[in-house]
């Protein structure tokens, strides 16, 4: 199974809504990774986990709050969002993140935020 | 951090010839360096990688070299065919993975 999993495929939120994007993997990966993209842009690094603890923060506002449950899940939770962040946010999984292994991605959520 | 440059940022070619696109990145501490192929709407896919201790990779159709002393690696697409046409991506990894702005391929028939 190579598959990593997204959930919801599509979200449109309110500015005062709280709401949970979803991420799944059972590669075995160690490592996992928030992106956002916005159109006609390359994704752009948010957060990355690994073996279940926050490694990187690229300087994401705090409204975004990533959380990794297990080595299996992991969660971007989203609060008082405004409509600059729609965009969509795709998870990705790797063996781990030091030495370079393949990076394998989600669908994606895409988020509107209204 | 790692910044990765890319170009060109639109590329047409026609049926069967080739595609070059080329990147550069900053930190030389990066060893790690995929191609990610995305079409519209969908989720971008490895097409082919390569580590710092290798010069050329080749995938039937898809090659990439890397000169780690100029810190640029490019991708070379040959006999190129219309299912090709999508936004290319290369990306430089040491502990994360950061993308190069992307180019647009575009194979006419």
């Amino acid at each position: 199974d190579t598959e990593v999993t997204q959930t919801p495929k599509h979200l449109v939120m309110g500015m005062t809504n709280k709401k949970s994007l979803k991420c799944e993997q059972h590669m075995g990966h160690r490592a996992m990774y928030w992106y956002k993209q916005k159109a006609k842009k390359p994704p752009e690094l948010m957060f990355v986990y690994s073996y279940e603890k926050l490694s990187i923060n690229e300087s994401v506002p705090s409204r975004f709050s990533p959380e990794c449950p297990n080595s299996s899940l992991l969660n971007l939770h989203l609060h008082a969002l405004q409509p600059e962040d729609s965009a969509l946010y795709l998870c990705a999984s790797s063996q781990e993140h030091r030495g370079g292994t393949e990076a394998f991605f989600g669908q994606g959520t895409r988020l509107t935020v209204v | 951090g790692e910044n990765v440059e890319q170009h060109p940022s639109t590329l047409s070619v026609q049926e069967g010839d080739s595609a070059v696109i080329k990147c550069t990145y900053s930190d030389s501490a990066s060893n790690y360096f995929p191609w990610y192929k995305q079409e519209l709407g969908k989720r971008p896919q490895l097409i082919i990688d390569i580590r710092s201790n290798v010069g050329e990779k080749k995938d039937q159709r898809i090659a990439v070299t890397l000169n780690k002393t100029a810190k640029h690696f490019s991708l070379h697409i040959t006999e190129t065919q219309p299912e090709d046409s999508a936004v290319y991506f290369c990306a430089a990894s040491r502990n994360d993975m950061r993308f190069g702005a992307g180019t647009r391929l575009t194979v006419k028939p």
